[in-house]
């Protein structure tokens, strides 16, 4: 079955770029309506959306982190990745990737990675 | 709106009926998802649209929605059941942004 995978350095200095790859096995990334999103969530917290990218390449992200995201997917390798500009410690938590499904009026998440810890700190 | 709201925390009875809200002006466009998320876990998604289950999730759980409201219902809630449950749609902005809720802790007594 399709599974996501999440990895990237764990440790990311303050002002530097947190980068992060999701590997989707099992399956095509470029299968099937999907899109592909980041979902961070700090220690204690809720989950924030980050940002999604279909397949076609279209983006969108959280306007509160829009000019610090970058979402790019790399379909010969079946990855997505996170480009997240100028960390602060605000930055600090557990990313998770996730795939995105349905259609109008109904969308969701239906497959999740295992999430990776990133640390903001000098 | 882009905002979901959630109660911070629920608790129910062993056994008994619990439902929990999700409140957002966007919810009168798109469905609500709910993702139920254990200690150390990735969220797993439980319901979505018109109140699915997903293979391999309980029939004691259930969603529906009226107006600007989105709810989960578990229907004789199990100690397993407890864990934080988030909501997410869409919001109204031109670009149907992906929003969730702030969660609810659910305790099982």
């Amino acid at each position: 079955q399709v599974q996501l995978q999440e990895s990237g350095p764990g440790l990311v200095k303050p002002s530097q770029t947190l980068s992060l790859t999701c590997t989707v096995s099992g399956g095509s990334i470029s299968s099937g309506p999907y899109y592909w999103s980041w979902v961070r969530q700090p220690a204690g917290k809720g989950l924030q959306w980050i940002g999604r990218i279909y397949t076609r390449g279209s983006t969108n992200s959280n306007p509160s982190l829009k000019s610090r995201v970058t979402i790019s997917v790399d379909t010969s390798k079946n990855q997505f990745s996170l480009k997240l500009t100028s960390v602060t410690a605000a930055d600090t938590a557990l990313y998770y990737c996730a795939r995105g499904g349905g259609n109008f009026p109904n969308w969701y998440f239906d497959l999740w990675g295992r999430g990776t810890l990133v640390t903001v700190s000098s | 709106s882009s905002e979901l709201t959630q109660d911070p925390a629920v608790s129910v009875a062993l056994g008994q009926t619990v439902r929990i809200t999700c409140q957002g002006d966007s919810l009168r466009t798109y469905y609500a998802s709910w993702y139920q998320q254990k200690p150390g876990q990735a969220p797993i998604l439980v319901i979505y649209a018109k109140g699915y289950r997903p293979s391999g999730i309980p029939v004691r759980f259930s969603g529906s929605s009226s107006g600007d409201t989105a709810s989960l219902t578990i229907t004789g809630a199990q100690a397993e059941d407890e864990a934080d449950y988030y909501c997410h749609s869409r919001d109204n902005s031109g670009d149907h942004l992906d929003v969730f809720g702030g969660g609810t802790k659910l305790t099982v007594l």
